[in-house]
Parts: C-alpha cells; sequence; structure tokens
C-alpha cells in the first residue's frame, strides 16, 4: 500500500464550478503539506503548502489539512479552463520538503 | 529570473548504455532534488543534495548516482540503462532544505 493516496479521478466539472481534490497518507511523520498543479509535458508547478492542520487560502486556492485523520484536502472556487491539469499532492517528513512523497494525480477538466 | 533549467529535454538511448542529465537551479537555491515520473504516477524521490552533500537517497538502485557542483548545479547519472527506466526525470530546487521546491520541465528518456 503506498504512503499516499489520491482520488485518481478523472474529474470533469463545468466552469464556476468548485472542485475538491483530496489525498489520504499513513505516515505519522508528515508534517510538510504541498499541492502542485503539472499541465501536459510540463513539470509540476508549486500552488500552495502548508505545515499545520487547518485551513490556507491564497486567492481561489484554499488547502486543508486534518493530520489526525491523515487527510488533505484542495478547493478550487470558481474554477476556469485554465485550471483543466494534473494535481498532485505531495508530503514529507519534518521541514525537509526536499525529499517529498507524491500521490499519483488528479486529472481535472474544466469544461466551458 | 530564470526557472529551474534541465538538459536534455528528451534523450533517446539503448539498453546497456549510460546516461547523464543536467539540473541548474534558480539562482541561490542550495538544495536540489531529484525526481522519476513514470507515466501516469507521480514523481518518486531518488536524491537529494544541499551545499554539496547528499542528504536523502530513495529506493533505488546504485545504477543511479548523482552529485553537486559548487555553484549548485546539479548531474544526475544512470548507468547501465534498463527499458524501466523510461520516464519524465525532474529537477527541483530550493533556497534551504525547508522551502517548498521548484521543479523543471525535466528530461524525458526513452529507452529502446
Amino acid at each position: 500500500q503506498k504512503e499516499v493516496e489520491q482520488d485518481p479521478g478523472p474529474l470533469s466539472v463545468p466552469e464556476g464550478a468548485i472542485v475538491s481534490l483530496n489525498c489520504t497518507y499513513s505516515n505519522s511523520a508528515f508534517q510538510y503539506f504541498m499541492w502542485y498543479r503539472q499541465y501536459s509535458r510540463k513539470g509540476p508547478e508549486l500552488l500552495m503548502y502548508t505545515y499545520s492542520s487547518g485551513n490556507k487560502e491564497d486567492g481561489r486556492f484554499t488547502a486543508q489539512v486534518d493530520k489526525s485523520s491523515k487527510y488533505i484536502s484542495l478547493f478550487i472556487r470558481d474554477s476556469q479552463p485554465s485550471d483543466s491539469a494534473t494535481y498532485l499532492c505531495a508530503m514529507s517528513e519534518g521541514t525537509n520538503a526536499g525529499k517529498s512523497t507524491f500521490g499519483d494525480g488528479t486529472t481535472l477538466t474544466v469544461k466551458p | 529570473d530564470a526557472g529551474v533549467t534541465q538538459s536534455p529535454t528528451h534523450l533517446i538511448k539503448t539498453r546497456g548504455q549510460h546516461v547523464t542529465l543536467r539540473c541548474s537551479p534558480i539562482s541561490g537555491h542550495k538544495s536540489v532534488s531529484w525526481y522519476q515520473q513514470v507515466l501516469g504516477q507521480g514523481p518518486q524521490f531518488i536524491f537529494q543534495y544541499y551545499e554539496k552533500e547528499e542528504r536523502g537517497r530513495g529506493n533505488f538502485p546504485d545504477r543511479f548516482s548523482a552529485r553537486q557542483f559548487p555553484n549548485y548545479s546539479s548531474e544526475l547519472n544512470v548507468n547501465a540503462l534498463l527499458l524501466g527506466d523510461s520516464a519524465l526525470y525532474l529537477c527541483a530546487s530550493s533556497l534551504r532544505t525547508r522551502e517548498p521546491q521548484h521543479f523543471g520541465d525535466g528530461t524525458r528518456l526513452s529507452i529502446l
């Protein structure tokens, strides 16, 4: 069983919808949580990161971490066709983000 | 500012050959990590270097090696290539190990 499990999708939503992307993990040592967006034939692009449980908001994006349930989420409000991509959750032990464990990604399509 | 740059962009090799992949981190970034991303999966951690010292190694065979130079650029070497080494190889950098990483667009390696 993988340390990080991510809903595989694919997910298709209409423009303007609220999107919820989720990951669960089994390693209690994970303290650092990140979300990346990856367009086809490109490298992952950092969207958000957090150390703590609770919510962190940045524009249309909200990252939510529940360490007690070992569950993290990314919410996208007012989704746009340009949000169509693969979304990867990543996490690492302690404060070293350079040794991250990734989920396998959720592919999102936002239809105009 | 230039992002993380990787070379070459694409590479085709045959089984048993050796390959060297190169990475230039964002200016001032001292932490460099390498990841392997197989199609349909998330990136898998291979190595991390910080201040020219190895800070971590993932679950990869000894055929994989890396190093970081005084200017913080890095090389990933893979010997005795196997068909299963076909993947996108990603380099990521950060200012310090506790900072989230920024990725390059990768080197796409195909083994025939």
